[in-house]
């Protein structure tokens, strides 16, 4: 079966640097795709990676190694407005996207 | 640009009631077209997509229905609700290949609650 693997929660500090990490076995590869999801509202697309290696993007950057089947994304200079679910999204060989059930993170001051 | 309009935002229904929910996109052409559900603490469940007018592909049987009677109008309906259909639904497009666009883009959400 088809399956995307990630932290429920986590909790960091303000200012500080966290990494939230997504193992994932999919039939097929075709992307894979990091959302930010604020309690009550719609998901937003956050970063696209389909080549390894590290695409930064302001204060969060995203990472993928397709031999490992694992992606992380970095958020740095942490925020309060930071505190939402992130989920990860693996597009498999059929171009179905397949879902994590996401990492709630608490940013506390 | 492309918008991408849902709605209602929030509706409360007693069980065995219909449903309809409509979502429209703007400034786009041909899209392919999605609805998903969220039950609280799970991940997004993929219930309908649609590649054109009056195509529908359904993922997960159950008493929901979609239809697409337009090329940037789909709907999803249910006769009867069900409590187990209370959920976060999510209107969704992405862009076919030859626009060149293929980030899933949502709605702002329907949050549905049957009593």
């Amino acid at each position: 079966g088809q399956n995307i693997d990630q932290p429920t929660e986590m909790t960091a500090t303000e200012g500080a640097i966290v990494q939230i990490n997504c193992t994932y076995q999919t039939s097929g590869f075709n992307g894979l795709f990091w959302y930010q999801q604020h309690a009550g509202e719609a998901p937003t697309f956050l970063s696209y990676n389909v080549l390894d290696g590290l695409e930064e993007k302001g204060r969060f950057s995203s990472f993928l190694s397709r031999s490992k089947g694992y992606s992380y994304l970095l958020l740095k200079e942490l925020q309060m407005k930071d505190s939402a679910s992130y989920l990860c999204a693996v597009r498999d060989s059929n171009y179905q996207l397949i879902w994590g059930a996401g990492t709630k993170l608490i940013i506390k001051p | 640009s492309q918008t991408i309009h849902q709605w209602p935002a929030t509706l409360v229904q007693p069980v065995g009631s219909p449903l309809s929910l409509e979502c429209t996109v703007e400034g786009t052409s041909n899209p392919n077209l999605y609805w998903y559900r969220q039950a609280a603490g799970r991940g997004l469940q993929l219930l309908f997509y649609s590649v054109g007018i009056g195509q529908i592909s359904s993922e997960v049987p159950q008493n929901l229905s979609a239809s697409r009677p337009q090329d940037r109008q789909f709907i999803l309906s249910s006769k009867k609700l069900l409590l187990s259909d209370s959920g976060f639904y999510l209107c969704a497009w992405t862009g076919t290949a030859a626009s060149g666009a293929n980030v899933l883009t949502f709605g702002a959400g329907s949050r549905l609650t049957v009593l």
